[in-house]
């Protein structure tokens, strides 16, 4: 596509509620990443994909985060048993990869709150 | 690991005046630096980016950007505010593949 999709872009769940947050990159770009931006943290990195592998999943803040990567594109980030300092905006970006890797663009991120 | 430290949280300025964001950089390698902005509910857009060719760099919406190797400084300048500027603005390094941001510097234009 022509941008970085996320869906959905807001989303509502009860306490220990499993959550699924999609990506969409942009058609071509083989590195894709998941960040976090919460109050008071700032942007903070979760995981990089390079196509469907994930070599550094570093950022995942505790075993109930997950995330995979299809056919090279589409981007699925899970969290499970949902707790309320998981509230936070969950920003997608995607770049063509590469060493002359300068283009990261992001999508409009997919706001969570957990009641 | 390269890291990037910005300067103010918070930047007031009046409509017509100098907007001036501090950035600084830490990296051991010739750095690759961004500018992005960040309207309310919105993703993360580009501004401007460094990849070591001119050491002044010109952006959108007026907004440019001095590499200086000396001060390990990105400033990120714009000479007349607009109201339409107010959001809140990252400075990023690229750290090895992927993106490190500073805390973000929020603007606020004053009429």
């Amino acid at each position: 596509g022509a941008g970085v999709s996320q869906s959905p872009s807001n989303k509502v769940t009860e306490k220990g509620k499993d959550v699924e947050l999609r990506c969409d990159p942009i058609s071509g770009h083989t590195a894709l990443y998941w960040y976090r931006q919460s109050l008071g943290q700032g942007l903070e990195f979760l995981i990089y994909f390079q196509g469907n592998s994930a070599p550094d999943k570093s950022g995942l803040p505790s075993d109930r985060f997950s995330a995979e990567r299809t056919g090279g594109s589409v981007s699925t980030l899970t969290i499970q048993r949902t707790q309320q300092e998981d509230s936070a905006v969950y920003l997608c970006a995607s770049s063509p990869g590469g060493p002359n890797n300068y283009g990261y663009t992001f999508g409009s991120g997919t706001r969570l709150t957990v009641v | 690991a390269q890291s990037v430290t910005q300067l103010g949280s918070h930047v007031s300025v009046s409509e017509g005046a100098l907007v001036l964001l501090r950035c600084n950089y830490s990296s051991s390698v010739p750095p690759y630096l961004f500018w992005y902005v960040q309207y309310p509910n919105q993703g993360l857009q580009l501004l401007l980016k460094y990849t070591s060719a001119a050491t002044l760099v010109k952006g959108i919406n007026g907004f440019e950007a001095e590499f200086k190797k000396s001060e390990t400084s990105f400033h990120l300048t714009k000479p007349s505010a607009h109201m339409s500027d107010a959001a809140e603005y990252f400075c990023a390094v690229r750290d090895d593949y992927k993106l490190s941001f500073g805390a973000g510097t929020t603007v606020t234009v004053r009429a």
